[in-house]
């Protein structure tokens, strides 16, 4: 079946600008994550949703940073009045629910900001 | 809270060579731990994990991952480097609740013909 998928792939932003990236789960899976991984650096948490629970928020930054699920379907990561310091690959992923379950990768999209 | 540390962020090995990519975790909770493989310009993939059980686990592509409390290390090994395996390695732990992962540095590895 088809795997995590995320748009853009790319995207090139003036500083000060919003963007908007999303994520499409794998089908059924409950829970959805969004990480961010910074050039020459691991990847970091940011937030995640599991069903109609409160999303953990814990991992974002700033308050420029936030995130959204439909239900159980698409998810989109806004980031607010972009910085340098902003550009890195956003990854995202999904499983099956808490637990333990295997997260399932996108390919990210990677976020320039000039 | 919980942290993952790679030693090496490059190692290179020759073709036919043990690769050995060495892991350490901090963790006030019986942890749970992963590797996983990024190729480049390609998302991250799943080698192997460890939740409970036997502390050898296998994966694909013939790694191999052994928790070790008593180190608090979960070192990757695979007995023979072929050139496929020039990726970028991640180590990762998650606890009970949530089920986010804490990622280490990541160790890029180089296969020598």
């Amino acid at each position: 079946g088809a795997g995590v998928s995320q748009s853009p792939s790319n995207k090139v932003t003036e500083k000060g600008k919003d963007v908007e990236l999303r994520c499409d789960p794998i089908s059924g899976h409950t829970a959805l994550y969004w990480y961010r991984q910074r050039l020459g650096q691991g990847l970091e948490f940011l937030i995640y949703f599991q069903g109609n629970s409160a999303p953990d928020k814990s991992g974002l930054p700033s308050d420029r940073f936030s995130a959204e699920r439909t239900g159980e379907s698409v998810s989109t990561l806004t980031i607010q009045r972009t910085q340098q310091e902003d550009s890195a690959v956003y990854l995202c992923a999904s499983s099956q629910g808490l637990g333990h379950y295997e997260q399932y990768f996108g390919p990210g999209t990677r976020l320039t900001v000039t | 809270a919980q942290s993952v540390t790679q030693l090496g962020s490059h190692v290179s090995v020759s073709e036919g060579a043990l690769v050995l990519l060495r892991c350490n975790y901090s963790s006030s909770v019986p942890p749970y731990l992963f590797w996983y493989v990024q190729y480049p310009n390609q998302g991250l993939q799943l080698l192997l994990k460890y939740t409970t059980g036997a502390t050898l686990v296998k994966g694909i592509n013939g790694f191999e991952a052994e928790f070790k409390k008593s180190e608090t290390s979960f070192h990757l090994t695979k007995p023979s480097a072929h050139m496929s395996d020039a990726a970028e390695y991640f180590c990762a732990v998650s606890v009970a609740a949530g089920n986010k992962l804490t990622f280490g540095g990541g160790t890029r590895v180089l296969v020598k013909p």
